[in-house]
């Protein structure tokens, strides 16, 4: 059973432009989690999506980030027009349901660099 | 509004001793989950030990425990006879609770970085 998988796991992009970043959740895991860990800090929370619905997207910048979760295919975290603030590391986790759960499954990770 | 406090940004602890990582939170709602990982330099999150408000005993995991002061709204992470493989940093997450009741979406601690020495 495979477990949360995100690619790229590294990217480095020029500001201005667009980074994509891709996570596929457990089998059988219907709901995603985004978090974002800027160097030194701890993870925050950015949007929670479940398939083709975005359920809370509090922890989400107002402008250039977006995220989807389609009915077939992984979730992407998409950030237009990046800027030198937008390099972190990126997580997903994903969840079987809405109900509580003991393990939040997550992702190695994708370390986006902006130079 | 929900927190999670780790006060101590790094810890040193000789091979095979045992070491305490604090972890303390704040929360209004009578029942949460509190999670503790590890993050080594690879980066990834590795999940360690799951402790619930209503849990009657303290939770183990192999070499980790979490000594649970609820009247404190501590969450300490105890890890015996340490190993040189367990130099990371440790995060203390907290399941936020929502309007609509419980979510999975976690508050985190800045984390302790523990280094373990030979």
């Amino acid at each position: 059973n495979a477990g949360v998988m995100q690619n790229p796991r590294h990217l480095v992009r020029r500001r201005g432009q667009e980074a994509r970043l891709r996570c596929s959740p457990m089998k059988g895991h219907s709901h995603v989690y985004w978090y974002r860990q800027l160097p030194e800090e701890g993870l925050k929370f950015m949007v929670y999506l479940q398939k083709e619905n975005i359920i809370d997207e509090s922890g989400m910048p107002k402008e250039r980030f977006s995220a989807e979760f389609p009915k077939e295919g992984p979730s992407i975290l998409r950030i237009q027009q990046v800027v030198r603030g937008d390099s972190a590391a990126y997580f997903c986790a994903s969840h079987k349901g809405s109900a509580e759960n003991t393990e939040a499954f997550f992702g190695q990770g994708t370390r986006l660099t902006v130079v | 509004a929900q927190k999670i406090t780790q006060t101590q940004p790094g810890m040193f602890v000789q091979e095979k001793e045992a070491v305490t990582l604090d972890c303390t939170y704040d929360t209004s709602d009578p029942s949460y989950g509190l999670f503790w990982y590890k993050q080594p330099s690879s980066g990834e999150m590795i999940f360690l030990i799951y402790q619930g408000s209503y849990d009657q005993q303290n939770a183990t995991e192999g070499r980790y425990s979490l000594n649970f002061q609820k009247a404190r709204k501590s969450a300490n992470l105890v890890i015996s006879a340490s190993q040189l493989g367990d130099s990371a940093m440790y995060f203390c997450a907290m399941r936020e609770t929502g309007y609509g009741g419980a979510t999975n979406k976690l508050i985190f601690g800045t984390g302790t970085l523990l280094a373990v020495q030979p």
